[in-house]
C-alpha cells in the first residue's frame, strides 16, 4: 500500500526566507508524485506534477520539487517566500497505469509573515 | 470554462440519516474520484468513477456508495451517517481519453455535519 509522511505540520516564515517541505513516499514501484496548495479559502489546486524525466519539476509560482529515488522524496522548494504563500501544501503519490488511486499526506500549514 | 463544482456547500444532518452529495466534473473531463478530508488530515480517497462504473475503491465501508451518470457527473451517498462521518467531502475530476487521467481538479467541498 501506499503511504506519504509530509515531516513538518506547520511551518513559520519570514517573506524572503526559502522554504523546503519535505516529503517521502512509500511504494515499491514507479510512481506519480504531486504537490497541491490550498489557499485560504480555495479549493485544492496542482502545485507541481512528476511523472518521469527531469527529476527536478518547476510549477507555479516559482515552487519547484526534486524527486531522489534512492530516498523515495520529493521535497517542495521556493527561494524566497512571500506572504501570498501562507497556505496549507499536501504531497501526494500514486502508481501510474490502470485506475489508480491517489494517496495524500497530512499536509503542512505554511504562515509566511510579512 | 466551468470548474469542478460541487453542492451543496453545506449540510447538517443527524446520526443514522443518510446523504447524497454532487459534482459536476470539469468541462472535457470523464472521471470522477470522491475524497473525505477530516479536520487537520488529508483528503483520503474514497472511489473513483469512470463510464459509469466504479474502478477503485479505498478503505471505506459499504455506506459509502456512489453513481456516475452519462454526463460524467457524480453523485456520493452515505447511509447510516455516523459522527465520524463529519467532514469535507471533495470531488476531484480528470481526463482519462486524454492520458492526463492523474491530473486532478478539485472542487471546493461540500462540508458535511453529522449531530
Amino acid at each position: 500500500a501506499q503511504s506519504v509522511s509530509q515531516h513538518n505540520h506547520h511551518v513559520i516564515l519570514s517573506e524572503a526566507a526559502s522554504l523546503e517541505l519535505g516529503c517521502n513516499y512509500s511504494y515499491g514501484g514507479t510512481v506519480n508524485l504531486f504537490w497541491y496548495v490550498q489557499y485560504p479559502g480555495q479549493h485544492l489546486q496542482l502545485l507541481l506534477k512528476y511523472f518521469s524525466g527531469d527529476p527536478l519539476v518547476k510549477g507555479i509560482k516559482g515552487f519547484e520539487a526534486e524527486f531522489i529515488k534512492s530516498k523515495f522524496s520529493f521535497n517542495l522548494r521556493k527561494p524566497s517566500v512571500q506572504w501570498s504563500d501562507t497556505a496549507e501544501y499536501f504531497c501526494a503519490v500514486n502508481a501510474p497505469g490502470g485506475y489508480q488511486k491517489v494517496t495524500f499526506g497530512i499536509g503542512t500549514k505554511l504562515q509566511v509573515i510579512p | 470554462d466551468a470548474g469542478v463544482t460541487q453542492s451543496p456547500t453545506h449540510l447538517i444532518k443527524t446520526r443514522g440519516q443518510q446523504v447524497t452529495l454532487r459534482c459536476s466534473p470539469k468541462s472535457g473531463h470523464d472521471t470522477v474520484s470522491w475524497y473525505q478530508q477530516a479536520l487537520g488530515q488529508g483528503p483520503q480517497f474514497i472511489f473513483q468513477y469512470y463510464e459509469e462504473e466504479e474502478r477503485q475503491r479505498g478503505n471505506f465501508p459499504d455506506r459509502f456508495s456512489g453513481h456516475q451518470f452519462p454526463n460524467y457527473s457524480s453523485e456520493l451517498n452515505v447511509n447510516a451517517l455516523l459522527l465520524g462521518d463529519s467532514a469535507l467531502y471533495l470531488c476531484a475530476s480528470s481526463s482519462r481519453s486524454t492520458g492526463l487521467s492523474y491530473e486532478q481538479y478539485f472542487g471546493p467541498g461540500t462540508r458535511l455535519t453529522v449531530t
